[in-house]
């Protein structure tokens, strides 16, 4: 069945770090990929998706390419922000029309001044 | 444009009872999906509503139920309550004419079992 592997957390920064969350998938087919981004208190919100093998989705800084070959979408950002500091979930959808979506377990980000 | 709303945001149930939670979707969508997310982790499909009809189920027992109206709005039912079903019950809204399946959530209801 499919499936979604991230990276444990937490993740800890300082303000203007570089910041790489790993994403491996395994799906049937050609899912789409998302990563969604959880802040304490609040339901999730559509960070950035990618559709297709070799797409990049981005969104507020926030970089992830679609990688069949690895099975990856990683989450990059160049510089991060106390702002960021929230729970980034990596998820797919598998069989595309308003399927399920199937989530990892979550990355906790913590950034610091 | 209101977008996904659920109520009530918080509900404090003990184990055997009864517990029925409400999602209004986004402007325009006509999907309904339910998610469990529990402490810590990630959030897990329970079932997926479309033209009032059951179109996708999770991995969760037949305790766990829903309904969807005529104005795309959603019940999530789950009765004989466990402990265990303490977590945070998110809805998401979507359109089936998207391809790509981009699904809206709302704020979720916290439900605790005693």
């Amino acid at each position: 069945g499919d499936s979604v592997t991230q990276m444990e957390g937490p993740v800890t920064l300082s303000e203007e770090a570089f910041l790489t969350i790993n994403c491996t998938y395994t799906a049937t087919g050609y899912p789409s990929l998302f990563w969604y981004v959880q802040y304490p208190g609040e339901g999730l919100q559509l960070l950035l998706k990618a559709t297709k093998a070799d797409d990049k989705g981005s969104n507020k800084g926030f970089e992830a390419t679609y990688r069949k070959e690895t099975t990856s979408f990683h989450l990059e950002k160049g510089s991060v922000q106390v702002s960021d500091s929230a729970v980034y979930f990596c998820a797919l959808s598998s069989t595309g029309t308003a399927s399920k979506l199937t989530f990892g377990t979550g990355t906790r980000l913590q950034v610091t001044l | 444009d209101a977008g996904v709303t659920q109520s009530p945001t918080h509900l404090i149930k003990t184990r055997g009872q009864q517990v029925t939670l409400r999602c209004s979707p986004k402007s325009g969508h006509d999907t309904v999906s339910w998610y469990q997310q529990a402490l810590g982790q990630g959030p897990q499909f329970i079932f997926q509503y479309y033209e009032e009809e059951e179109r996708q189920r999770g991995n969760f027992p037949d305790r766990f139920s829903g309904h969807q109206f005529p104005n795309y709005s959603s019940e999530l039912n789950v009765n004989a309550l466990l402990l265990g079903d303490s977590a945070l019950y998110l809805c998401a809204s979507s359109s089936l004419a998207d391809t790509y399946n981009e699904q809206f959530f709302g704020p979720g209801t916290r439900l605790t079992v005693l």
